[in-house]
């Protein structure tokens, strides 16, 4: 059965340094989304993507963070400039249409 | 702006038993689907159960149920003889019925405990 993957599945980085995490949805699907969860906390909205161009962000996704679809498979979330709070599980998912969105199985991010 | 209400932090359940997980939320749109996602301690996210708003019907999934009533904005999971497997963070999710975008609006989560 297809599946999202990301990676890497773990990623420690220092503050201000720029990260790119990556994503492969899956392959017919047409809308992609990135979410984080910070630890024991609920999962957050950031960004969605569909037809090549950013669809809906929310509050937390401001100008350190961009969302790009370089070619017809990788889906990727750069920050630009992380910070101490940026440490959380970054998921990736996507949805073929009116369906429930699949997730990958995250990359945890962690700034020290 | 929608949001998702899990009142329950925490649930436990002995195995083979039944359990339900509680969600209630609000929006004034008439046009939404429902989910419940699973978080096992590999922090995976699994779908469960999906439930659109237009079908008075409930969604079932083999041991998985929901109770979907609409006028009360209410929407709870129902697992039957609840296996070890089960034990993981159960979350309810919103979405609008919107062509576009379509964010998930999550709850806070439910943590369920399996007992043997």
């Amino acid at each position: 059965e297809p599946e999202v993957t990301q990676t890497p599945s773990h990623q420690v980085t220092q503050m201000g340094q720029e990260v790119i995490l990556r994503c492969v949805p899956i392959s017919n699907h047409l809308y992609f989304y990135w979410y984080r969860q910070i630890l024991g906390q609920k999962v957050e909205f950031l960004v969605s993507f569909y037809n090549n161009e950013i669809s809906e962000k929310s509050e937390i996704f401001d100008d350190q963070f961009s969302v790009e679809r370089p070619d017809g498979s990788n889906f990727t979330l750069k920050i630009r400039s992380t910070k101490l709070e940026d440490s959380a599980m970054y998921f990736c998912a996507s949805r073929p249409g009116l369906t429930g969105q699949y997730f990958g199985p995250g990359t945890r991010l962690t700034v020290t | 702006a929608q949001t998702v209400t899990q009142s329950q932090p925490e649930m436990s359940v002995q195995e083979a038993e039944t359990v339900t997980l509680s969600c209630t939320y609000d929006t004034s749109e008439s046009d939404y689907y429902l989910f419940w996602y699973k978080q096992p301690p590999s922090r995976q996210m699994i779908l469960v159960i999906r439930q659109e708003a237009y079908k008075q019907q409930n969604a079932t999934e083999n041991r998985f149920s929901v109770n979907f009533q609409k006028a009360a904005k209410s929407f709870s999971l129902k697992i039957s003889d609840s296996q070890l497997g089960d034990a993981a963070m159960y979350f309810c999710a919103y979405r609008s019925g919107r062509e576009y975008g379509n964010k998930l609006v999550f709850g806070a989560g439910t943590i369920l405990r399996v007992k043997s």
